[in-house]
């Protein structure tokens, strides 16, 4: 079963503006992660926040991590065309963290106009 | 970074045969080796576990006959989907993992007419 929800389910945005998606989680996590997928492509993996922090960047992303609400979020600053994909969560449970329990979310279909 | 090679990307076959799909990791051993299944727009469902050198362990759900599942080197994870039907149209990604997050194929498109 899903354990993530993400929302929006799609977002479409003009080249230049900022994209945020959320996620949300049920269970305790030792780490969550967010990927990324091209049309009928592998996921590739984009970022890992643990637990006991609130807030990690890598780059143009920008990810929070919110564990007495559940929630996380990814933001994707300056968005180019390139960054069109699906977007997903994942948690890793706790208190293992492995990577061979993780859970996905629903995903986030960014569409990034030029 | 690991890489993590599936073979085919994508496939087209008849209702009732059987295909084979491959999961290499190219520059890492895995002794565990993940399957998920992808609907369009949805996503990913763990299938089964690969564990090299004993047997698969499946989800709830999952028919072991039907997906057959082979980790028969550190390397290597084939899954088999037997007498394939038209339902069984999906796309299909392995995942090798390390501790901490999971390399992922490219996945296959598998569609049965």
């Amino acid at each position: 079963s899903q354990q993530g929800e993400e929302d929006p389910q799609a977002l479409s945005i003009q080249e230049g503006e900022n994209a945020t998606m959320n996620c949300s989680y049920k269970t305790s996590i030792n780490n969550l992660q967010w990927y990324r997928q091209n049309s009928g492509r592998g996921l590739v993996h984009l970022i890992l926040i643990r637990s006991n922090e609130r807030e990690k960047h890598s780059g143009r992303l920008r990810v929070t991590l919110d564990t007495s609400k559940k929630s996380s979020s990814l933001l994707i600053t300056a968005s180019r065309a390139a960054d069109t994909a699906s977007y997903f969560c994942a948690t890793a449970p706790y208190p293992s963290g492995s990577a061979r329990q993780l859970t996905f979310g629903s995903g986030t279909q960014l569409t990034v106009l030029p | 970074g690991a890489v993590v090679s599936q073979h085919p990307s994508w496939v087209i076959c008849k209702s009732g045969t059987s295909v084979k799909i491959e999961c290499r990791s190219l520059d890492f051993q895995a002794t565990t080796m993940f399957w998920y299944r992808q609907f369009p727009k949805q996503s990913l469902m763990l299938m089964a576990t690969s564990n090299e050198g004993s047997k698969a362990t499946y989800e709830q759900g999952v028919e072991k006959d039907k997906f057959l599942i082979n980790h028969a080197s550190l390397t290597l994870s084939t899954l088999t989907v037997t007498s394939a039907h038209p339902e069984d149209s999906s796309f299909y990604i392995c995942s090798a993992p390390n501790s901490v997050f999971g390399f992922f194929g490219q996945g296959t498109r598998l569609t049965v007419v």
